[in-house]
């Protein structure tokens, strides 16, 4: 069973970089990692996700070392509207709990 | 997710009451999902079914039964209601083909209110 953790919260500015880290130690060789973001009272909704190295796509980057033990969500250029909770969620075959976890709640400042 | 539709997107009932959430889906996905939210918390998983034959216990289970009535349909029921299942209920569907591996999407919620 794969858990996932990450600081409980972040502040930012408006236009910086903010990098937001996930530690899964147990994490399997068929899980993938995913990150979602989630605003109040709407469901989660997907950003990226990866196996292995970097991915990246319109809307942020995803780094995850050889060893695979932890991930990074890199949000370029943050805006108010990137406000949210953000998860990482470790899952794949053999991690059918798919554990949430509390998320990193990222405040982005004017 | 417009394509995930959860009936009703709110309800306050009372102790005791039977209660059934609907989630349908136009996605053509297989696997269907229910969790729960509860206030500054993350989301927890309850039932889940990978197919119309499929039915999965999550990490919460207890208080609560599903029923996948088709590959479009899953159901989850609250059958005797305590005030502390008062929570934000989501339904989510995956599929588990092409390049992305099994991205949850998920529908708007139901906000439960148990008196």
């Amino acid at each position: 069973l794969a858990k996932t953790t990450q600081p409980i919260s972040m502040d930012s500015y408006e236009g910086q970089e903010v990098n937001i880290t996930c530690s899964h130690n147990n994490i399997a060789t068929n899980d993938y990692i995913t990150w979602y973001q989630q605003f109040p009272s709407q469901g989660p909704r997907f950003i990226i996700q990866g196996y292995k190295t970097k991915v990246t796509n319109e809307v942020a980057s995803l780094f995850i070392p050889a060893d695979r033990k932890s991930s990074t969500l890199s949000l370029p250029r943050v805006s108010l509207s990137d406000t949210a909770v953000y998860y990482c969620l470790v899952e794949g075959d053999s991690s059918y709990k798919l554990i949430f976890g509390s998320g990193t709640r990222l405040l982005v400042r004017p | 997710d417009a394509d995930v539709t959860q009936t009703p997107r709110n309800r306050i009932t009372k102790t005791g009451k039977r209660i059934m959430l609907e989630c349908s889906q136009t996605k053509g996905h297989d696997r269907m999902y229910w969790y729960r939210q509860d206030p500054g918390l993350g989301l927890r998983l309850i039932y889940y079914s990978f197919d119309v034959k499929d039915i999965n216990k999550g990490e919460i289970s207890d208080g609560y039964s599903v029923s996948r009535q088709a590959q479009a349909k899953f159901s989850l029921s609250l059958e005797s209601a305590i005030p502390n299942q008062t929570a934000l209920y989501f339904c989510a569907t995956s599929d588990d083909r092409g390049a992305t591996k099994n991205i949850q999407y998920f529908g708007a919620g139901t906000r439960l209110s148990v008196l």
